[in-house]
């Protein structure tokens, strides 16, 4: 059974600071995608990452797939109240089937 | 362009009950898939449809879960009868390309209460 660990499962830190998220398996992916869910909602995708050891870059967010596709981290720089959520990190396999961590809920102080 | 819709939003049964969820995708979108999350632990893949046909349904928890996709186009989740550990939150999915290589959609869930 393919799972994913995520880390920290709660994080709260000042408005400013730097956090990095992990999501590990023991398993290799043939993508990582990362999502974003809201109270209410449901998860909205961040980015994918599809090559081992790619690196992406959305704003303040930094996403890495590693070398072998079994791991990424998800990097915010300068965290700001607005990050504040549910930050899940999900593999897709060969099958087609999407397998989700059990997320990161970060709380940003202002 | 409307998004993925659920309904309802918010369902409390009984034990016992049956209850249908539904999920409207985004128009085109051939890929629909249903997830669940029980409180405390990772969403989960239940099924995926390609168009009207189930493609692959092995994430369904026992025979008192029925998909349906009449027409390939709105999907039903019937659980009958329904018990304790039902509850959570139900979310569809639907994408354009297959889910490794494609961006899902989720609609904002339907959150199944079984008392």
């Amino acid at each position: 059974t393919q799972l994913l660990e995520q880390s920290p499962q709660f994080l709260s830190i000042q408005e400013g600071e730097n956090l990095t998220v992990y999501c590990n398996s023991s398993s290799v992916f043939s993508s990582l995608q990362w999502y974003r869910q809201e109270p209410g909602e449901g998860p909205v995708l961040l980015v994918t990452v599809v090559t081992g050891g790619e690196v992406k870059k959305l704003k303040r967010l930094t996403f890495q797939f590693g070398d072998a596709r079994k791991d990424s981290s998800l990097h915010i720089t300068a965290a700001q109240p607005g990050d504040t959520g549910l930050y899940l990190c999900a593999g897709a396999g060969r099958d087609d089937k999407i397998i989700f961590g059990k997320g990161t809920r970060l709380h940003i102080l202002p | 362009e409307a998004g993925v819709t659920q309904f309802p939003s918010h369902s409390v049964i009984e034990k016992g009950q049956t209850v249908t969820l539904r999920c409207d995708p985004i128009s085109g979108h051939d890929n629909l898939y249903w997830y669940r999350r029980v409180m405390g632990k990772e969403i989960k893949f239940l099924l995926h449809f390609v168009k009207e046909s189930k493609q692959d349904e092995s994430g369904m928890p026992n025979n008192r879960f029925l998909a349906e996709r009449t027409g390939g186009t709105y999907s039903t989740l019937k659980v009958q009868p329904a018990e304790l550990e039902d509850s959570g939150v139900y979310f569809c999915a639907s994408s354009q390309l297959r889910a490794r290589t494609g961006e899902l959609f989720f609609g904002e869930g339907s959150r199944l209460t079984v008392l």
